[in-house]
């Protein structure tokens, strides 16, 4: 049983196409993120989505448009897709916030790999 | 603001030698500190953490111990296996984002050889 699950794992594409990673986690968490991870592994926050409602957007370029249809899932659609959005993209979920212990753990999905060529 | 600096790699060490990866961050108050470990093609998994100051977090024979003095929270071993061959990453959670923030560090990867 996957507790964070992302699709597709890996993905090859043309610049200039428009693309979905979907996510979705059976933890019964009420908050999902989205972190971008670089070439160096350097990780990044992007979104972070609480109750389906935006907390967080690090001044991720407007391309990039998530959608939280329900507390489960958090999908990531990218609009004319460029080189520079090669990286892994990688889903995850906590419930609460910090001060609750049982709020602090961050579980991640498996990550997907997008190439843009 | 809010940052974690660690060290950079790559490490590289012999199985069975002492591991010590350092980690220091600045924060408002009291964050909670995490090491996460990434292994090859794999997401990150959390590997230990502490909520508040003198906390001492361990798991896997890895330890770090949060010190609010020194603001570090340095992982270590005693004895690295090459199955420890990973990418590293220290991470804090700052109080003052309502907790929905987590940052991390750039990571350090870890060779371990037989």
């Amino acid at each position: 049983d996957t507790a964070v699950s992302q699709t597709p794992k890996y993905l090859v594409t043309q610049m200039g196409n428009d693309k979905s990673i979907k996510c979705e986690q059976n933890l019964g968490h009420d908050t999902m993120y989205w972190y971008k991870q670089d070439s160096k592994k350097f990780l990044k926050i992007m979104f972070s989505y609480n109750n389906k409602e935006l907390i967080i957007n690090e001044t991720v370029p407007n391309r990039f448009s998530p959608k939280s249809p329900d507390k489960a899932h958090l999908n990531l659609h990218i609009n004319s897709l460029e080189l520079g959005d090669s990286a892994v993209y990688f889903c995850a979920s906590s419930q609460g916030a910090a001060g609750k212990s049982s709020g602090n753990t961050i579980y991640f999905g498996e990550g997907s790999w997008l190439t843009v060529v | 603001g809010n940052s974690v600096t660690q060290m950079e790699g790559p490490v590289t060490l012999s199985e069975e030698a002492f591991l010590t990866i350092n980690c220091t961050y600045t924060a408002t108050g009291y964050p909670s500190l995490f090491w996460y470990v990434q292994y090859p093609g794999e997401g990150l998994q959390l590997l230990l953490k502490a909520t508040k100051a003198d906390d001492k977090g361990s798991n896997k024979g890895f330890e770090a111990t949060y010190r609010k003095e020194t603001t570090s929270f340095h992982l270590e071993k005693g004895s690295v296996q090459v199955s420890d061959s990973a990418v590293y990453f220290c991470a804090l959670r700052p109080i003052n984002t309502g907790g929905f923030k987590t940052i991390f560090g750039a990571g350090t990867r870890l060779f371990v050889k037989a």
